[in-house]
């Protein structure tokens, strides 16, 4: 099955800095790749997701990469606000078992004021 | 909330209890999940299914079970086996038009 590596597991920014979270994932066959963003004792909510087919995706002050030869993929958060303080978590969808994502173990982003 | 129903949003359970987490969908989707999470850990795969009537084991299914009678339902019961079961518990589901998930609110079980 697929194996997802979450890194860092923790990351503090001042507010208005960039934070980057990375994702590496085993199967190259994975052709999915969502991103989730929790808030303390919430569901996850999807905040950006990426196909195969793509390099590179933004919504705002989000953004999604991929490198599908390296296998990884990173969110860019520019401009960090408080509000983006959070747990987020990635995930690959794993083609050997349709629409099973598989989640890293997540990082806790902390936006200093 | 998002079309996923999950309840109770709290249940305390005795040791030697089976309880059941009831989740609920209304958005038409063929594929549910169940997921724990535990504090300051990742989301670990219990069952899913992907059509009525069939489930499937995940990761950590030792103490767990399910059914999928309906498609818009899909519980899941904790049983005394489960030597462990204080945690965090999602339901989700995810459909033919998009490949993400929707997650529910969420069942934070507490053995007392």
């Amino acid at each position: 099955g697929e194996n997802v590596e979450q890194h860092p597991s923790t990351l503090s920014v001042q507010e208005g800095d960039s934070a980057v979270i990375k994702c590496t994932y085993s199967d190259s066959a994975s052709n999915y790749f969502p991103w989730y963003k929790q808030e303390l004792g919430k569901r996850p909510q999807l905040i950006i997701d990426i196909r195969s087919n793509v390099g590179e995706k933004k919504d705002q002050r989000i953004a999604v990469t991929l490198n599908k030869t390296a296998k990884h993929f990173s969110l860019h958060i520019t401009e960090t606000q408080p509000e983006d303080s959070a747990v987020y978590f990635c995930a690959a969808l794993w083609a050997g078992s349709a629409r099973q994502l598989t989640f890293g173990s997540g990082t806790q982003l902390t936006v200093l004021p | 909330d998002g079309g996923i129903t999950q309840s109770p949003k709290y249940l305390f359970r005795k040791e030697g209890q089976n309880v059941t987490l009831s989740c609920e969908q209304n958005l038409n989707h063929d594929a549910m999940y169940w997921y724990r999470q535990d504090p300051g850990q990742g989301l670990r795969l219990i069952y899913y299914s992907q059509i009525v009537n069939d489930f499937q084991k995940g990761d950590i299914a030792e103490g767990y079970s399910v059914s999928r009678e309906k498609k818009e339902s899909f519980p899941l019961t904790v049983t005394s086996a489960q030597k462990n079961p204080t945690a965090f518990y999602l339901c989700a589901s995810s459909g033919r038009e998009a490949w993400g998930y929707t997650f529910g609110s969420g069942t934070r079980l507490t053995v007392v």
